[in-house]
C-alpha cells in the first residue's frame, strides 16, 4: 500500500524557533509538495520539489524553506516560527508522469505556534 | 492566475438525502479536474475527470465535467454518515504538475 508519512501529527513551537517538518514517502516519486491548509481559505501551496535538491516556491513561501537531499525526504522548515503559521501542513507526492496527476497526501501535522 | 470555486462552502444534510457539490474552474490549458474527500486528515483521491460529459462513478458517488461551462458536479446519493468530510476539487495549472484547490465544501450528514 502506498505511503506517505508525516513525522508528527501534532506539534507545539513557540515564536522564534526554527521547525522542521518531515515527510517521507515509498512510492518512489519525482514529486513532492508541501501544502498549509486554513480554515476559509483551503489548501495554498507553500514548495514543491521535482527532483533531488531541486525545488520551486509555490503560492505562500515566505517565511518557509525546504530541503530535499533524498528522493524519498523532503522537509520543510520554519527559520523562525510565528503565529501566524500555526496551521495544518499537508505533505503530498504525485509521479513523474503528466497524465497522471492525483496526489498522495499524508496524514497532516497539526502546527501550534505560540 | 488560475482559479477553482466550490460551493456551497457548507452543507448539513440528513441521512439518505441525495447532495450536489459544485465546483467552477478557469484554467490556462485545462488538463484535468480532481476530487478528493478529506475526512480527519489526508484527502484522499476520488475521481479524475478529463472529458466532458463522460460520468465517473464508485458506489453512491458519481462526477461529470462540462468544459464547455467550465464546472464539474459531485453527486452523492443516499448519504450516510461516513460522507461527513471535506469535499475537495482541484485542477493543475498550465505546464505544471502542482495543483490549484477549491477551498473545499464541508458536507455534515446527520442521522
Amino acid at each position: 500500500d502506498v505511503k506517505v508519512t508525516q513525522s508528527s501529527r501534532y506539534l507545539v513551537k513557540r515564536t522564534g524557533e526554527k521547525v522542521f517538518l518531515e515527510c517521507v514517502q515509498d512510492m518512489d516519486h519525482e514529486n513532492m509538495f508541501w501544502y498549509r491548509q486554513d480554515p476559509g481559505l483551503g489548501l495554498r501551496l507553500i514548495y514543491f520539489s521535482y527532483d533531488v535538491k531541486m525545488k520551486e516556491k509555490g503560492d505562500i513561501p515566505e517565511g518557509y524553506s525546504v530541503s530535499r537531499e533524498k528522493k524519498e525526504r523532503f522537509s520543510l522548515i520554519l527559520e523562525s516560527a510565528s503565529t501566524n503559521q500555526t496551521s495544518m501542513y499537508l505533505c503530498a507526492s504525485s509521479p513523474w508522469s503528466a497524465t497522471n496527476e492525483k496526489l498522495f497526501f499524508g496524514s497532516g501535522t497539526q502546527l501550534s505556534v505560540l | 492566475e488560475d482559479k477553482v470555486v466550490q460551493s456551497p462552502l457548507s452543507l448539513v444534510v440528513h441521512e439518505g438525502d441525495t447532495v450536489t457539490l459544485n465546483c467552477s474552474y478557469e484554467v490556462t490549458n485545462f488538463r484535468s479536474l480532481l476530487w478528493y474527500k478529506q475526512e480527519k486528515k489526508a484527502p484522499t483521491f476520488l475521481f479524475m475527470l478529463t472529458s466532458s460529459g463522460i460520468e465517473k462513478k464508485s458506489g453512491r458517488l458519481s462526477s461529470i465535467l462540462d468544459k464547455k461551462e467550465l464546472f464539474s458536479i459531485l453527486n452523492i446519493t443516499a448519504t450516510q454518515t461516513g460522507d461527513s468530510a471535506i469535499y475537495l476539487c482541484a485542477s493543475p495549472g498550465a505546464g505544471s504538475y502542482q495543483l490549484t484547490f477549491g477551498k473545499g465544501t464541508k458536507l455534515s450528514v446527520i442521522p
